[in-house]
């Protein structure tokens, strides 16, 4: 089956500085990739939609600044949070579709536990 | 804006017995709702997907039916067993074409 992997599963660096995380698709194709953020007991919260060779999509209210995506290749998305704050503090997790479209089931990275000291 | 209500937070039963989850909208009818389960600290994984004009989908003990009407997806696990204890998520497209997601019930199956 599809396999869509993240690194790292989980990261703590110190307020100012910034980190990558990256999600990879194994054995598919992926034009698109999307990044959640989820805190505890709460949804997935789309933050971007990432596609490959144009910018990414950013929902209301997420810094695109702050979040930088870079989707390079048709089989790698990467999420950068930069000068991270404690309230950075999350479970970022990226998703992608080998069926192409929107509304194909969509397989999901393990998530990257971000704690920001 | 649209809405995503699942039932509860949390749903505890006895092994055995039939779980069922209940995912309200509200506002958009979407033409997709699949249903998702999330471990802790772990990605969802992928159950099964049930367009608007299907009813019913069924994929061993897992029942998922689709009411337009009443704008309201069921979840049914059968014969419950303490491994199929997760949260559960629906997820909807959208017509800006992505899926947003429920909260998720966290369920417990009790030996």
């Amino acid at each position: 089956g599809a396999v869509v992997s993240q690194h790292p599963s989980w990261v703590i660096c110190k307020s100012g500085t910034s980190v990558k995380i990256e999600c990879r698709s194994l054995d598919f194709q992926a034009t698109t990739m999307f990044w959640y953020r989820q805190f505890p007991k709460q949804s997935l919260m789309l933050m971007a939609t990432s596609n490959e060779g144009s910018k990414a999509t950013y929902e209301q209210g997420v810094e695109k600044d702050k979040f930088l995506i870079n989707h390079a290749s048709l089989t790698l998305s990467t999420l950068t949070v930069t000068s991270a704050h404690p309230e950075d503090s999350s479970f970022y997790i990226c998703s992608a579709s080998p069926g192409g479209n929107y509304n194909s089931p969509l397989h999901f990275g393990n998530g990257t536990r971000l704690t920001v000291t | 804006s649209q809405k995503i209500e699942q039932n509860s937070e949390a749903l505890n039963i006895q092994e055995g017995k039939t779980a069922t989850l209940t995912c309200n909208y509200t506002n958009y009818s979407p033409a997709y709702l699949q249903w998702y389960r999330q471990d802790p600290g772990r990605g969802p994984v992928f159950l099964l997907l049930i367009r608007e004009n299907e009813k019913e989908k069924r994929k061993e003990r897992l029942k998922v039916t689709f009411d337009t009407t009443l704008k309201q997806s069921l979840f049914h696990i059968t014969a419950s067993q303490p491994a199929d204890s997760a949260t559960y998520l629906c997820a909807l497209d959208m017509p800006q074409n992505d899926m947003r997601f429920g909260a998720g019930t966290r369920l417990t199956v009790k030996p």
